[in-house]
């Protein structure tokens, strides 16, 4: 398996509060993504970076926000949790469009 | 837009038997890929095959291969020999080949595969 990691794997937490899900790898990979995804259903992109201090937002309207400072991590800001986020999201990267590489995922729960 | 359909929420397949993932999309595109990710229970999502759009022949990895019928914009995933380790959430994928959202992946609803022993 791919060398990409988040933590926290699992986080409840109350609403108001803020969060920070990191995401890292260790493979060099430029392209970095976040995507959200609902029990049982399909993933949609919220973030994308294809390098350092560079970041755009995904197809799926998401108040979460990201940072690229350095080129192995990408970590995601919830400034005020509510229970709309809770959810899985997951972290990807690659060199290429054509292969991402997943992370295992943290699941939200805001209550 | 975009968007990619996946018509079985639920497949089960006997072990050692063949089974079909069916999968259609809507792009007016004519250069695009075509993927299948592989994505086990508590465990991370994985590539499983791709396929380039301007390729006719049928993309094929060990035993798992794929029936692309461009013209009707079908891309079913056909697992031989099932294993108990296919067991998984099935999703399909698709992405552009040019323009500013060409990294990113419009994916399907998923199906779940059941491999019985």
């Amino acid at each position: 398996e791919a060398d990409i990691y988040q933590t926290p794997r699992y986080l409840v937490i109350g609403t108001g509060k803020k969060i920070t899900l990191e995401c890292s790898q260790t493979m060099g990979h430029d392209k970095m993504y976040w995507y959200q995804q609902d029990p049982g259903m399909e993933l949609h992109l919220i973030h994308y970076s294809y390098g350092v201090n560079s970041t755009e937002k995904g197809d799926l309207s998401s108040e979460s926000t990201v940072s690229r400072i350095r080129t192995e991590h990408f970590p995601l800001t919830l400034e005020s949790a509510r229970p709309s986020h809770t959810s899985q999201y997951l972290c990807a990267s690659g060199y290429s469009y054509n292969e991402q590489f997943f992370g295992p995922g943290t699941r939200l729960t805001v209550l | 837009a975009q968007t990619v359909t996946q018509s079985q929420p639920e497949m089960s397949v006997q072990e050692a038997e063949t089974v079909t993932l069916s999968c259609t999309y809507d792009t007016s595109e004519s250069d695009y890929y075509l993927f299948w990710y592989k994505q086990p229970p508590s465990r991370q999502m994985i590539l499983v095959i791709r396929q380039e759009a301007y390729k006719q022949q049928n993309a094929t990895e060990n035993r798992f291969s794929v029936n692309f019928q461009k013209a009707a914009k079908s891309f079913s995933l056909k697992i031989s020999d099932s294993q108990l380790g296919d067991a998984a959430m099935y999703f399909c994928a698709y992405r552009i080949l040019y323009g500013g959202s060409q990294g990113n992946l419009i994916f399907g609803k998923g199906t779940k595969l059941s491999v019985k022993p």
